[in-house]
């Protein structure tokens, strides 16, 4: 059974920096596409970025670039999403999800919520 | 960048059938992909590739894309679709996934 298990609920101050993970298990880490979406407060899905695993292929949306970095250590299956100056504007719901093709989501984790505030 | 439009709320009775359209500059070209996200869920991916369901999701939901827009139908709906629904694509030209604006589904 493919899981992907994310690491729990964080509450920061503006500036300062995160790391956030995602562990996969029940298939080969390193040969599905592993991805971030971010979901604001009451709002929609916003597609970030990807990885592959297997070769640290990553791409971003524009919207993220440069904002966010997506990383993937799979000696431990695990992917990470991080910023290194927080705004208040990063609180959201993140999800990790993964697929066998770059181009869909098929399995998902069950999300953390990251909520920055002075 | 690419652009996927969707309705933001769609209305159905019980037993009836839900249409969900999304549209986009010559979308009949790409994959969709549709999820479903309830209230304080992750998403489910309920179709891909336009049409094809995940093991596990039931034949009820279906899929089609043509020209300018995508559509998932959801036949003979129960209370349990309620939730909010998700077309996206890959944009092959910036290379990056796009999500729709969603769709609520209220069953009356």
């Amino acid at each position: 059974e493919v899981q992907l298990v994310q690491s729990g609920a964080e509450v920061k101050k503006p500036g300062e920096s995160l790391k956030i993970s995602c562990k996969g298990s029940g298939y080969s880490f390193t040969s599905y596409w592993i991805g971030w979406v971010r979901q604001m407060p009451g709002k929609g899905l916003e597609w970030m970025g990807i990885i592959y695993p297997g070769d640290s292929d990553t791409r971003y949306s524009p919207s993220f670039q440069g904002q966010v970095t997506i990383s993937a250590d799979k000696s431990i299956s695990t992917a990470y999403l991080q910023w290194s100056s927080l705004k208040a504007s990063d609180t959201a719901m993140y999800y990790c999800a993964t697929g066998s093709t770059v181009t869909r989501f098929d399995y998902w984790g069950q999300g953390t919520l990251v909520t920055v505030s002075s | 960048s690419y652009v996927l439009t969707q309705p933001p709320s769609v209305s159905v009775a019980p037993g009836q059938t839900a249409r969900i359209t999304c549209g986009g500059n010559n979308i009949g070209s790409k994959s969709v992909h549709w999820y479903q996200q309830k209230p304080g869920q992750a998403p489910v991916l309920v179709v891909y590739d336009d049409s094809d369901r995940p093991s596990g999701i039931p034949e009820r939901f279906s899929g089609s894309n043509s020209g300018n827009t995508a559509t998932l139908t959801i036949s003979r709906v129960e209370a349990g679709d309620e939730a909010d629904y998700y077309c996206q694509v890959w944009d092959s030209s910036s290379d990056r996934g796009v999500f729709g604006g969603g769709t609520k589904l209220t069953v009356l």
